[in-house]
């Protein structure tokens, strides 16, 4: 059964970089068949795309968010990480993976979250 | 950006019935060339991550129960909970995946 793992500091500094890791375990993250994306959710608020990739590397991010967001797959590790810079407190949510089919790339499967506070 | 909107923004429904959320989007979802609805429905229970529950507007994900259902084209459409059980008690999302990502703010459901 596919399981996605959110991982990264709880705690970033404003100005500083938000990075997570997300780990696949149960399937192969070079699969053909799927984008890997990040989801996030403010305390409280709705969800917010921030962007996907495959597992060549292609990207696709949030036009919002597109110039502070690294999305990076590591096909050996069978994981994918993102990269927020220049963090506010705005930033703060809870971040979720998720898998997506190439066919109809709907969010299908989902972490369980990490939650990432920004505060001094 | 494609803009989703919801209603109600919460309802309360008796045990057994009828659930009715609605959702608009900014501009059509439908892409002509497939005649296909790039819009799905998430279900998010407190402390959970979402789960998908319907996508191309009407298509249930396989194990979702078939109390679930989805209609609707082009800008406007509905989620319908034909019989509410307790379980179903959440914030219930549309999106839109027409271009790129966006989520509509969410219906709470509850128990009257």
């Amino acid at each position: 059964q596919l399981q996605l793992q959110e991982s990264g500091p709880g705690l970033v500094k404003p100005s500083e970089t938000l990075s997570l890791t997300c780990t696949v375990s149960g399937g192969s993250i070079s699969s053909s068949s799927y984008y890997w994306g990040w989801i996030r959710q403010p305390p409280g608020k709705g969800l917010e795309w921030i962007g996907s990739i495959y597992y060549s590397g292609s990207t696709y991010y949030n036009p919002s968010l597109k110039s502070r967001v690294t999305i990076s797959v590591d096909t050996s590790k069978n994981q994918f990480s993102l990269k927020l810079s220049s963090v506010t407190a705005a930033d703060t949510a809870v971040y979720y993976c998720a898998r997506q089919s190439s066919s109809d790339v709907v969010m299908g499967v989902w972490g369980q979250g990490t939650t990432v506070t920004v505060s001094s | 950006d494609i803009v989703m909107t919801q209603s109600p923004d919460s309802l309360a429904v008796s045990l057994g019935e009828r659930a009715t959320i609605n959702c608009k989007s900014s501009q059509s979802v439908l892409y002509s060339s497939n005649n296909k609805n790039y819009l799905a429905w998430y279900q998010q229970k407190p402390g959970q991550p979402p789960k998908l529950l319907i996508y191309w507007a009407s298509t249930r994900e396989s194990g979702v129960p078939d109390r679930f259902s989805g209609s609707g084209s082009g800008t406007d459409f509905t989620l319908t909970i034909s019989s509410l059980q307790a379980e179903d008690v959440a914030v219930y999302y549309c999106q839109q995946y027409y271009s790129t990502f966006t989520f509509g703010p969410g219906t709470k459901v509850d128990i009257k």
